[in-house]
C-alpha cells in the first residue's frame, strides 16, 4: 500500500463545480503539502500545514482552500473551478528536521472544461 | 523572490557521464534537495546537500557551493532508466517549506 494516497487519481469536471481532492497518508509526518504542475514546469506550493491546527498558503493559493482533519488527512479544495485550475496535483508529507525530504503521492490529474 | 535555475533539457548517451546545474537566488537558505520524476509520476528524493562539498550516493552525487548559490547533480553510468526529469529544490526555511526549479529534462540515448 501506498504511504500516502491521493483520491481521485483523475477527474474530468465542469467550470464553476465545487472539487474536493483528498489526501492520506500513513508515514505519521506531521508535515503536509498540496503542489499544483503544469506541463514543463515545477512544483508550486498551493497550501502546506505543520500540523492539524496550522495551515499556511503557499505561493498560488488563490482559489484553493484546504482542511487538514486529522494528521493524517489534508484535503484540498477547488470552491469553483476555473479552467486555468487544469492541472497535475500532488500532495506530499514530510517529517520535522532540517533534512528530511518530502514524500509524494502518486498525484491526481484534474481537467475542467 | 525566490529564483531557481535549471537546464531545461539535456541529451546524454548510455553509460556517460552527465552533470545538471543549479543556481539559486533565494531568501533564505536551510538545504538543496534533488529529486527525481518519471514522466506522469511522483517525485522521488535522491539527495540532500546542506553544507558546502559532495555528497555520494551509488551513481548518483550532489554539490552545492553555498556562497555561489550551486548545486548541481551528478549521474554516472547513465542508464536508459535514467531518463526523467531531475527537480532542484531549495529549502527556504527551518520550517520546511521548499521552492522548486522547473526541473531539468534528462534525455538518455542507446
Amino acid at each position: 500500500d501506498a504511504d500516502v494516497t491521493q483520491t481521485p487519481r483523475n477527474r474530468i469536471t465542469k467550470t464553476g463545480k465545487r472539487i474536493m481532492l483528498e489526501c492520506s497518508q500513513t508515514k505519521g509526518h506531521d508535515r503536509m503539502y498540496w503542489y499544483r504542475q503544469d506541463p514543463g514546469l515545477g512544483l508550486r506550493l498551493i497550501y502546506y500545514s505543520f500540523d492539524v491546527k496550522d495551515i499556511n498558503k503557499g505561493e498560488i493559493s488563490d482559489g484553493y482552500s484546504v482542511s487538514r482533519q486529522a494528521q493524517a488527512k489534508f484535503s484540498l479544495s477547488l470552491e469553483s473551478a476555473i479552467p486555468n485550475q487544469t492541472a497535475l496535483y500532488f500532495c506530499a508529507t514530510s517529517d520535522s528536521g532540517g533534512n528530511q525530504p518530502q514524500h509524494f503521492g502518486d498525484g491526481t490529474r484534474l481537467s475542467i472544461l | 523572490g525566490q529564483n531557481i535555475d535549471q537546464p531545461t533539457e539535456m541529451t546524454a548517451t548510455e553509460g556517460a557521464i552527465v552533470q545538471i546545474n543549479c543556481t539559486y537566488q533565494t531568501s533564505g537558505f536551510n538545504g538543496l534537495f534533488w529529486y527525481q520524476q518519471h514522466a506522469g509520476e511522483a517525485p522521488t528524493f535522491l539527495s540532500y546537500n546542506v553544507l558546502d562539498g559532495l555528497e555520494e550516493k551509488g551513481r548518483f552525487s550532489s554539490f552545492l557551493s553555498r556562497s555561489k548559490g550551486y548545486s548541481y547533480l551528478l549521474l554516472k553510468e547513465l542508464q536508459m532508466k535514467d531518463s526523467a526529469s531531475y527537480l532542484c529544490a531549495v529549502k527556504i526555511t527551518n520550517a520546511g517549506k521548499s521552492t522548486f526549479g522547473d526541473g531539468t529534462t534528462l534525455t538518455v540515448k542507446p
